[in-house]
């Protein structure tokens, strides 16, 4: 089946340093992958959209400067979180697609940032 | 924008109950879809409707997409210790975007 591993499972890191994030497909090629992030207790809510080669497409009110997401590849997209601060602790997940089909939706296992 | 109102937010059930549980929308979705998430991990899939009125099993859990494509529920027969979780519903948007919208999520606590 369809495997995507996300990594780090966990960081912790200081205010104001950048934190990378990975994203691969393992097993399959990711047209589209999808970025989420997820406050304790709450639902998972899309940060951003990215296609292979192209920008990603962010959703309202998350900063692209600060979320910066690459999709260099069909395997591989990273989301870095630049200069982070405490609020931005949260359980960022992502989800790669293959195709059209609904199907092909596989999501990482997450990544618990903490911000100190 | 579009929003899923899913119900109830948590349920405490004994071992061997059924559950159900739902989502409603006021948007119109071409897809919903039931994700089961653990602690500390990625959402997992369960059932995926496509068709407005479709009725979709997966073992003990069953799911129907409304008629008005603005609902969908997901039933758990006889629930047994291993499905505590929490459960989402999502919809899907279009098949060109390939976003999802995510209910707020059902806890469910099972007590053997």
């Amino acid at each position: 089946g369809a495997v995507v591993s996300q990594h780090p499972s966990r960081v912790i890191c200081k205010s104001g340093t950048s934190v990378k994030i990975e994203c691969r497909s393992l097993d399959f090629q990711a047209t589209t992958m999808f970025w989420y992030r997820q406050f304790p207790k709450q639902s998972l809510m899309l940060m951003a959209t990215s296609n292979e080669g192209s920008k990603a497409t962010y959703e309202q009110g998350v900063e692209k400067d600060k979320f910066l997401i690459n999709h260099a590849s069909l395997t591989l997209s990273t989301l870095t979180v630049t200069s982070a601060h405490p609020e931005d602790s949260s359980f960022y997940i992502c989800s790669a697609r293959r195709g059209q089909n609904t199907y092909g939706y596989t999501f990482g296992s997450g990544t618990r940032l903490t911000v100190v | 924008g579009q929003q899923l109102n899913q119900s109830p937010q948590s349920m405490f059930i004994q071992e061997g109950e059924d559950v159900s549980m739902n989502c409603t929308s006021s948007s119109i979705f071409n897809t919903w879809l039931w994700y089961k998430q653990d602690p500390g991990e990625g959402p997992v899939l369960l059932i995926a409707l496509y068709k407005a009125g479709e009725l979709t099993s997966n073992g003990r859990l069953t799911a129907q997409f409304g008629i008005t494509r603005k609902d969908s529920f997901l039933n758990i027969s006889a629930s047994i210790p291993s499905d505590v979780g929490i459960y989402f519903c999502a919809g899907q948007l279009g098949s060109n975007t390939g976003k999802l919208i995510f209910g707020q999520g059902t806890t469910l606590q099972v007590k053997p």
